[in-house]
Formats: structure tokens, sequence, C-alpha cells
């Protein structure tokens, strides 16, 4: 079975642009979660999607944006790129649904986003 | 709200000891899960081992095991016989039914010491 897999795995942005990142889950998972990783605030979370509705949103300006799709991939947009976005965007995908916690997140291996 | 606290930033251990790491945490949720995760140099977070509140067995995964600790809200993890592939930043989490998202602790980085 495949892992979560995300990509590019790095890009190189300059501020004031934006920027898309992909996120495959696991076959049969229907939850995808975003997490924003960097050394100063650490893994926080930014948004969940589940059948394509966002269920639950972390604590992010407007500029960051997702969406999934029929398939479960999801996609992550920042605009107006600054250089405190540099981070690892990780994803994490999950199988349970509904009203049911995630017990279980199998994560990707990261978008490294430098803004320069 | 959901907090996770890790203390040591950084550990160290000899290759085939015992080493444990510390985490705290608080909620006011009576359904929650507690995790471990580790993160090598690949960046890719892996899964250590689960808790699931309303058991009071500690969790084992071969050499990964947790002292779970309900009533202080400590949740610490014990790598046994330790390995050099055993290195890496390891994440503390929580999850909780109302908040579908997973909370992390800042991380211990982990050294093994050949």
């Amino acid at each position: 079975k495949a892992g979560v897999t995300q990509t590019p795995r790095y890009l190189i942005k300059t501020r004031g642009q934006q920027v898309t990142l992909s996120c495959s889950p696991i076959s049969g998972h229907r939850s995808v979660s975003w997490y924003q990783q960097t050394p100063g605030q650490g893994l926080q979370f930014l948004f969940e999607y589940f059948s394509e509705t966002q269920r639950n949103k972390g604590n992010f300006p407007g500029r960051f944006s997702g969406r999934q799709f029929s398939n479960s991939r999801s996609e992550m947009n920042v605009s107006t790129l600054e250089l405190g976005d540099s981070a690892l965007y990780l994803c994490a995908s999950s199988p349970s649904g509904g009203r049911t916690m995630n017990t279980e997140a199998f994560f990707g291996q990261g978008t490294r986003l430098t803004v320069v | 709200a959901q907090t996770v606290t890790q203390s040591q930033p950084e550990m160290s251990v000899q290759e085939a000891e015992t080493v444990t790491l510390s985490c705290t945490y608080d909620t006011s949720e009576s359904d929650y899960y507690l995790f471990w995760y580790k993160q090598p140099p690949s960046r890719q977070m892996i899964l250590v081992i689960r808790q699931e509140a309303y058991k009071q067995q500690n969790a084992t995964e071969n050499r990964f095991s947790v002292n779970f600790q309900k009533a202080a809200k400590s949740f610490s993890l014990k790598i046994s016989d330790s390995q050099l592939g055993d290195a890496a930043m390891y994440f503390c989490a929580s999850i909780s039914g109302s908040a579908r998202q997973l909370t992390f602790g800042s991380g211990t980085q982990l050294t093994v010491l050949p």
C-alpha cells in the first residue's frame, strides 16, 4: 500500500508570490490534515478536510487555504508569501471519518518551503 | 484546549541502554488519545506508539513502551535496548474527541551513542 505522498519535496519562492502544495493520502483514507513545522513555533495544525469539506481549521491567516478533491487528494495554497511562511509543511491522512476522531494519522515526508 | 509539554529538548543514550522521554499533557476531555511520533532526518513523522486514555494498561510496541499516569497527566516513552536507528526527534502528541487535530509537544532530540 502506498504511503502519503506530498509534492513537491522542496520549493523556493519569492515574497509576495503564491504557492500550492499537494498531498495524496493513503488509498481509502478520507481525512487529510495539514501541519506547519517551524523551529520557532513547532508543529501547528492548519486545517483538516474530510469528504471535500473543511472540518477543522487552525489559527492561521486567511492567506492559508486548502481544498480536497473527490479522490481525497488535497491541496493547500498560501498566497502573498511572507518570509515567516518558510517551513516544513506536513500532510497526514487518516482512515476515520464522520464524528470519530482521527485516532491514527499517517504522515508524508513533507514539503520544505523556503521564501526568499 | 489541549497542551502538550516536553521538558527535555535533548537526550542521549548509549547503544543497547534504556532511555525514558518525558511528556505531560493537559486536557479537560475524558475521551482522548496520546501518541509518540518519531521524526528522523528524512523528516517523515512515524507513529511509534499510541495510548487510549480509557485503557489503564500501558501500551507496548516491541522495544517501546509507555508509562501512562492519567491522574498526573503524564505520558513517558521508554526505549529499551536502544539502537542507532532510534536517533531522531521524538514528539509527544494528543488528540481529543472535540478537537480533531493533533496537538504536539516541542520535541526531544534523541542521540544514540555507539
